[in-house]
């Protein structure tokens, strides 16, 4: 069955780099892509970015700057980069296939303070 | 970036009782290929959202006819008929016509 799971550190300093990992089974990185997505505590979801089966990338313009998406086809796996972390970036980071959004991994929370 | 407008913000039900949620887009949310790429999600507390509803009025696999979409252009609802305890959560509108995706602000389903 198609899964999605998310990885990462809980913690990050402000003005660190984050990475994230989204691994993923039951498809292929080849025929679906993947998007992050995040949900600050006690609010609303925002899409951040994709890759696309083909391996092309999109992002969120607002956060454009600060993010690298990227992907290991061998490893099933999707990696989120995203530096110059700021307090506002604290959020749960969930990954979902793209761009149907039908299935979703069960979130990592990422807490940035010092 | 298309701007998705849900009310209510919270809506108190009864068990057994109707629930109705509406989300509306500042533009038309038809594709140039005619389908019309909005979805509806419930996240319960603590948990990833779930898709109910894809392309305005399809169940997802294993959803209950009890929840039902329908709509067209810029607005759209969703309704749930005899709510059960799991229904309860956070509701989520998601529009996917237009790049980027943007979502609801979300409608907090909760117990009267």
């Amino acid at each position: 069955q198609v899964q999605l799971k998310e990885s990462g550190p809980g913690l990050v300093q402000p003005s660190r780099t984050l990475s994230l990992t989204c691994t993923v089974s039951g498809f292929s990185l080849t025929s679906y892509g993947v998007s992050w997505v995040r949900q600050p505590p006690g609010k609303g979801l925002e899409w951040i970015a994709a890759i696309w089966s083909g391996g092309s990338t999109d992002y969120n313009s607002a956060l454009k700057s600060r993010l690298s998406i990227s992907r290991d086809t061998s490893k099933s796996q999707v990696l989120l980069k995203m530096n110059s972390l700021q307090t506002e970036d604290t959020a749960m980071y969930f990954c979902a296939r793209w761009l149907s959004f039908d299935y979703w991994g069960q979130g990592v929370m990422v807490t940035v303070s010092s | 970036d298309v701007v998705m407008t849900q009310t209510p913000v919270s809506l108190p039900v009864s068990l057994g009782g109707q629930a109705s949620i509406s989300c509306r887009s500042s533009q038309s949310l038809v594709h140039s290929n005619g389908n019309t790429y909005l979805h509806w999600y419930l996240q319960k507390p603590g948990q990833s959202p779930q898709l109910l509803i894809y392309r305005v009025s399809n169940r997802f696999s294993g959803v209950p006819d009890r929840f039902s979409g329908s709509g067209s252009g810029t607005d759209f609802t969703l309704k749930i008929s005899r709510v059960e305890p799991e229904d309860l959560g956070d509701y989520y509108c998601l529009q996917s016509t237009h790049f980027p995706p943007t979502f609801g602000g979300g409608t907090k389903l909760e117990l009267k």
